[in-house]
């Protein structure tokens, strides 16, 4: 099946420090990752689309230059979390497809937790 | 009204029973669903996909989509303690790109 690894899975930071989070596909290239963010108890919300070689589309309400997104091959896609602030502390998930294939399965990472003291 | 209404329990059953987990959605739009299965501290994984109105079983589970009524479910037999987890319904459209929409996830608890 198709594998998605995040690391770190879990770092503290200290507040105005930057944190970057890598995403990998590890046996499918992935056209396109998504990245999404996770309050105790509450379901995933989707902070931005990322396509490999192009810029990132943020959703509503997110920064985009707070949470800068690379996508620069077809396994890997980084979100760095610039100047962070207990507030962005979270657990934050990647997700996976090949639009190629024309299937709508997205294949998430494990999430990476955030704490930011 | 949200796209896409899911209840998000906690539901507590005993082991053996027959879970059934639900979804409505808003807009006849959408297409593609799916259900995911998300342990605590974990990346949710995919369950079940599936583009069409009926039923489609995979071992213990069973999906169900009724496009009429804008409505899915998930059937869940011979519940075991391992599966409790929180369930969350996806949607997506067919066309204008490949938003997924996620419900609030159901939290599942099967007693021993």
């Amino acid at each position: 099946g198709a594998v998605v690894s995040q690391h770190p899975s879990w770092v503290i930071c200290k507040s105005g420090t930057s944190v970057k989070i890598e995403c990998r596909s590890l046996d499918f290239q992935a056209t396109t990752m998504f990245w999404y963010r996770q309050f105790p108890k509450q379901s995933l919300m989707l902070m931005a689309t990322s396509n490999e070689g192009s810029k990132a589309t943020y959703e509503q309400g997110v920064e985009k230059d707070k949470f800068l997104i690379n996508h620069a091959s077809l396994t890997l896609s980084t979100l760095t979390v610039t100047s962070a602030h207990p507030e962005d502390s979270s657990f934050y998930i990647c997700s996976a497809r090949d639009q190629r294939t024309g299937k709508s399965e997205q294949y998430f990472g494990p999430g990476t937790r955030l704490t930011v003291t | 009204q949200k796209e896409v209404e899911q209840d998000p329990g906690p539901l507590s059953v005993p082991e053996g029973a027959i879970v059934s987990l639900n979804c409505t959605y808003s807009n006849s739009a959408f297409q593609y669903f799916m259900w995911y299965r998300q342990y605590s501290r974990k990346g949710p994984e995919l369950l079940m996909y599936t583009y069409s109105s009926g039923n489609k079983e995979d071992g213990r589970f069973t999906a169900q989509v009724d496009k009429s009524s804008k409505y899915i479910s998930l059937f869940i037999r011979d519940s075991q303690p391992s599966d409790s987890a929180t369930y969350l319904c996806a949607i997506e459209r067919g066309t204008g790109g490949f938003k997924t929409i996620f419900g609030a996830g159901t939290r599942l608890f099967v007693k021993a």
